[in-house]
C-alpha cells in the first residue's frame, strides 16, 4: 500500500530559526513529489514541485529536498516568520496509478 | 471505508460535450471543494462549498457549475467541453468551516481528457 507519513504532526519554533520538515513514502516508484501550504480559508497553495528525476529545488527561503531511494523528502524554512505559520502537506504522485497521496501534514507555528 | 470518492476516475469525451463529475464523502463534514491540477501538477481551488452554500468561488468558467445537493455531495457539471478543460480535478473535504486550520482530505481525482 502507497503511504506518505509526516513527522512530526505539529511543530512550534521562535522567529528566526531554520527548521526541517520530513515526508517520507512507502514507494520509491514517484512520478513527483509536491509540498504544500494550507492556510485557512485559501484552500491549498502548491509551494515546490520535485520531479522525480530532480534532487532539490528551491524558492525563496524554501528548500525541498528528495531521496528516492529512501523513501524521503525534506522541505527547510530558514529564517522562519510568523507568516510561514500553516499546515505543511506533501503529497507523492507514485508512477503506478498517477494519484496524489497526501500526507497528513504537518501544523507549524513560529512564535514572534 | 472510502473517505472521499469520486466517479469517473477517467472520463474521455469530445469537444462540446457536457459532462459531470461526482464527489461523495462519508465521513460527516461540513465542507467540500473542487481543485483543477494543472499540467505543471499545481492544485489550483475551483470552487468551497459549506453545507451547501458557495464560499468560495474563484476565477472559473461559468462553464463549470458545481451542485451540491447535500453536504455529503458536490458534483462538478462542466458545459461546452474545451481541450483546455483536460485535467486531473480533485474533491476534497474537511470538517469545519473553510476559514478554519482543519485538514481537508481528498479524492484520488477524475483524470478528464477532452479530445
Amino acid at each position: 500500500k502507497q503511504e506518505v507519513t509526516q513527522i512530526p504532526a505539529a511543530l512550534s519554533v521562535p522567529e528566526g530559526e531554520n527548521l526541517v520538515l520530513n515526508c517520507s513514502f512507502t514507494d520509491s516508484a514517484i512520478y513527483n513529489l509536491q509540498w504544500f501550504r494550507q492556510d485557512p480559508g485559501k484552500g491549498l497553495t502548491s509551494l515546490l514541485l520535485i520531479q522525480s528525476s530532480q534532487r532539490e529545488q528551491t524558492s525563496g527561503r524554501l528548500n525541498a529536498s528528495l531521496d528516492k531511494s529512501s523513501g524521503r523528502s525534506t522541505l527547510y524554512i530558514a529564517a522562519s516568520q510568523p507568516g510561514d505559520s500553516a499546515t505543511y502537506l506533501c503529497a507523492v504522485t507514485f508512477d503506478s496509478n498517477y494519484q496524489l497521496i497526501w500526507g497528513a501534514g504537518t501544523k507549524l507555528i513560529i512564535k514572534p | 471505508d472510502t473517505a472521499v470518492s469520486q466517479t469517473p476516475k477517467y472520463l474521455v469525451t469530445q469537444m462540446g460535450n457536457d459532462k459531470s463529475i461526482k464527489c461523495e464523502q462519508n465521513l460527516g463534514h461540513d465542507t467540500m471543494y473542487w481543485y483543477k491540477q494543472d499540467s505543471k501538477k499545481f492544485l489550483k481551488i475551483m470552487f468551497s462549498y459549506n453545507n451547501k452554500e458557495l464560499i468560495i468561488n474563484e476565477t472559473v468558467p461559468n462553464r463549470f457549475s458545481p451542485k451540491s445537493p447535500d453536504k455529503a455531495h458536490l458534483n462538478l457539471h462542466i458545459n461546452s467541453l474545451e481541450l483546455g478543460d483536460s485535467a486531473v480535478y480533485f474533491c476534497a473535504s474537511s470538517l469545519l468551516a473553510v476559514h478554519s486550520t482543519d485538514t481537508q482530505y481528498f479524492g484520488p481525482g477524475t483524470r478528464l481528457t477532452v479530445l
